[in-house]
C-alpha cells in the first residue's frame, strides 16, 4: 500500500475556472476527509465522509465547494469559479474507524493550487 | 471543540531530549489528547495519542498531567528530521472518527 494519494501535486489556474483534485484513499480505509492549509496556520477542516456518504460540512465549505466520495473510495473536491483566497493547499486523509479504536488520521502529501 | 494553547516555537539541539508543552483547561472528560506533527512540504502524520495515562510508542511519549488540563509531547533524542510543526488536539472520543481541529501548532526547531 502505498498510503493516500493525491492528484495533482500542483494546479495553477486562472481566476473564475473551476479546478478538479482527486484524492485515493488507503484502501480499506473507511472515512475519508479534506482540509485546507494557508501557509504559516494548521489545516482547516472542510467536510468528511464515511464510505459514500457526506457526514459533515464545514462552513468553509462556500457553495463553490463540491466533494464526492461516489463508490466509498476515491473522493473529489471541485471548486468552480476559483477566487484567489481559494489559493491553498488541499490536503486529504483517510482512516479506519471501527468500535474501540480512535482511528488515526493518514495524510496525503496534498494538492498546491495557485489562483492568479 | 476544546482548544489547545502551544508555544508558537521550541528550538532544540541534535540528540537531547525535547518536551513539547500544551495546554487544555476546558478539556472534557471523553476527549483524547492527539499529537500529530508536519514535516516541511508533507501533510500532518500521527504521532501519539492517549486519554489519562502516560503512553509510549516507538516516536515519542506523551506525559499527561494529573488532572488532564496540560500535556507535554516528549522526543527522547531530538534528530534533525524532527524539525517539524507539532499540533496538539483534542479529540472528542465519544463521537469516533470524529474531524480533528488543528490549531497553529510549535514549530520546533533541531540544531546540529
Amino acid at each position: 500500500d502505498t498510503g493516500v494519494s493525491q492528484d495533482p501535486r500542483h494546479k495553477i489556474t486562472k481566476r473564475g475556472q473551476n479546478v478538479t483534485f482527486r484524492c485515493d484513499p488507503i484502501s480499506e480505509h473507511n472515512r475519508l476527509y479534506w482540509y485546507r492549509q494557508t501557509l504559516g496556520q494548521g489545516p482547516e477542516f472542510l467536510t468528511y465522509f464515511q464510505n459514500e456518504a457526506q457526514l459533515e460540512k464545514s462552513r468553509l465549505l462556500s457553495d463553490r465547494f463540491s466533494a464526492e466520495r461516489p463508490k466509498g473510495s476515491f473522493s473529489t473536491l471541485e471548486i468552480q469559479r476559483t477566487e484567489q483566497g481559494d489559493s491553498a493547499m488541499y490536503l486529504c486523509a483517510s482512516s479506519l474507524v471501527l468500535a474501540g479504536n480512535t482511528g488515526e488520521l493518514f495524510f496525503g502529501e496534498g494538492s498546491r493550487l495557485t489562483v492568479l | 471543540d476544546a482548544k489547545t494553547t502551544q508555544p508558537n516555537s521550541m528550538e532544540s539541539n541534535e540528540e537531547e531530549p525535547v518536551h513539547l508543552p500544551c495546554n487544555h483547561s476546558t478539556i472534557s472528560g471523553t476527549d483524547y489528547i492527539h499529537w500529530y506533527r508536519q514535516l516541511p512540504s508533507q501533510g500532518p502524520e500521527y504521532v501519539i495519542h492517549g486519554l489519562t495515562s502516560n503512553v509510549n510508542n516507538r516516536m515519542a511519549s506523551l506525559a499527561i498531567a494529573e488532572d488532564r488540563k496540560s500535556s507535554t509531547l516528549i522526543l527522547h533524542r531530538a534528530t534533525l528530521r524532527d524539525a517539524a510543526v507539532y499540533y496538539c488536539i483534542l479529540r472528542d472520543g465519544g463521537t469516533s472518527g470524529s474531524r480533528l481541529t488543528f490549531g497553529e501548532g510549535t514549530q520546533l526547531t533541531v540544531n546540529p
